[in-house]
């Protein structure tokens, strides 16, 4: 049974900073593996998908990586901003996804 | 197209009523799918339909829970004789026929309380 676990479960940082949270899994037969943001009480935004033959994908500020072998993922968020905070959630495909229990990230001024 | 619509955005019932949820996935996608989300923890996965069959319902999904896609296009979920411990955000998705190479859209959930 795949199991998502998010590390850490909470992050508070000033501005500016740059942030790496990370992702495992405990099955690497995986099709794909999508990120999330979540803001208090709203639905589930997409961030970043790779697939499981990609290692990277990049938008913006954010580049998440993908290392199947391991069961590993990490987004990493460049030079943080307060409009950052907001839970990041992982989830594995494909068909139903299985989500960890995400990290909630506060970037102060 | 405006993304993934679900209705209401908020629900307060009294336990042992029914409630029922709607989504409008994006129009060209084929798959939808339900979740519930308590506090503090990541989705879960309730069941998913590929046009208008339904094909997969996880264990969660117990007998109070139905959910219906007629003509494939809008979804609904049902509850009936609700609990409180089914308080919780219910969030639909929606992907095309691959959805494992163009990823989930998401819409922005209803919050069931149940008092």
């Amino acid at each position: 049974k795949q199991e998502v676990t998010q590390i850490p479960a909470a992050l508070s940082v000033p501005e500016g900073e740059n942030l790496v949270l990370n992702c495992s899994f405990t099955d690497s037969a995986i099709y794909n593996l999508q990120w999330f943001r979540q803001d208090p009480g709203k639905g589930l935004t997409s961030l970043l998908l790779i697939q499981s033959s990609q290692r990277e994908q990049t938008s913006g500020r954010l580049n998440a990586s993908l290392d199947k072998s391991s069961g590993r993922s990490t987004l990493y968020i460049a030079a943080s901003q307060p409009g950052d905070s907001a839970t990041y959630l992982c989830a594995v495909g494909p068909d139903k996804l299985i989500f960890g229990t995400g990290t909630r990230l506060q970037v102060f001024p | 197209d405006t993304g993934v619509s679900q209705n209401p955005r908020h629900k307060i019932t009294k336990r042992g009523q029914n409630v029922t949820f709607r989504c409008d996935p994006i129009s060209e996608h084929n798959r939808l799918y339900w979740y519930r989300q308590t506090l503090g923890q990541g989705p879960e996965f309730l069941t998913y339909f590929q046009n208008e069959a339904q094909l997969e319902k996880s264990r969660l999904l117990s007998d109070r829970f139905s959910a219906e896609r007629p003509k494939g296009s809008f979804s609904t979920l049902e509850i009936q004789r609700t609990e409180q411990g089914d308080s919780a955000m219910y969030l639909c998705a929606s992907s095309l026929p691959g959805g494992a190479v163009y990823g989930y859209t998401f819409g922005s959930g209803t919050r069931l309380t149940v008092v």
